[in-house]
């Protein structure tokens, strides 16, 4: 089992807000930075640290932290918004990195 | 831009030692984290191990046994290593680069199928 847990399987409406979290203890140390990834491509950086987007992502997409919890959100979600999404961070020794599971977001 | 182009056998026998290597363009190869990640087919993401610029490595525990991750400055590249493979073995790998202030990678290679069979 990986040390940062993500939630299972989501859907949302077009255009309604989902919200994703990921929990485990290294993450009252360290912020997550979060990945999105399509069917077939290469993970994509979407968000990192206290409040960064990569150039590029829409704002749409936000992220924030409160104790060991880590959470990603998409307001107004859009059919492209669709995908698997994944934490990434230190392990709870803070020695070593790791991902979370992933939670797929199906967009209806 | 900075763009990481991989390559390696994409079939490996069993017991035998995966190889892949990164190379960067684009961009500089000092201050950053250079990692590997791999994939197995549907399922999720699995940290390998990262290199610093200046050589230090750093494995995941359950690979530790069995990678090597060694680097090139001169020729901007980073390579893995993984030996005596399994079926289990079999994913996709990325390279990624790491960065040391948020510890996001920010930058990825495209992947790479290996596939471990005799």
């Amino acid at each position: 089992s990986s040390e940062l847990t993500q939630d299972p399987p989501v859907s949302v409406a077009l255009g309604q807000t989902v919200t994703i979290a990921c929990q485990g203890a290294s993450l009252t140390r360290y912020y997550p930075s979060w990945y999105q990834q399509k069917p077939g491509q290469a993970p994509l950086l979407v968000f990192y640290g206290r409040s960064n987007r990569p150039s590029g992502i829409p704002d749409r997409i936000s992220a924030s932290s409160f104790g060991n919890t880590a959470s990603l959100t998409i307001s107004g979600a859009q059919a492209e918004d669709e995908a698997d999404y994944y934490c990434y961070s230190r392990d709870s020794t803070g020695d070593h990195l790791v991902f979370g599971a992933g939670t797929k977001v199906t967009v209806l | 831009q900075v763009q990481l182009q991989q390559w390696g056998a994409g079939l490996v026998k069993p017991s035998e030692t995966l190889s892949l290597t990164c190379a960067v363009s684009g961009g500089s190869f000092g201050g950053y984290f250079w990692t590997w990640i791999r994939q197995t087919p549907g399922e999720g993401l699995e940290w390998i191990g990262e290199i610093s610029h200046s050589g230090r490595a750093n494995y995941n525990p359950s690979l530790k046994s069995r990678v090597y991750i060694s680097m090139d400055m001169s020729q901007k590249q980073f390579s893995l290593s993984l030996k005596s493979v399994t079926a289990a073995d079999t994913s996709t790998y990325y390279c990624a680069r790491g960065d040391p202030e948020w510890l996001q990678l920010d930058i990825w290679g495209q992947g790479a199928l290996v596939t471990v069979s005799s």
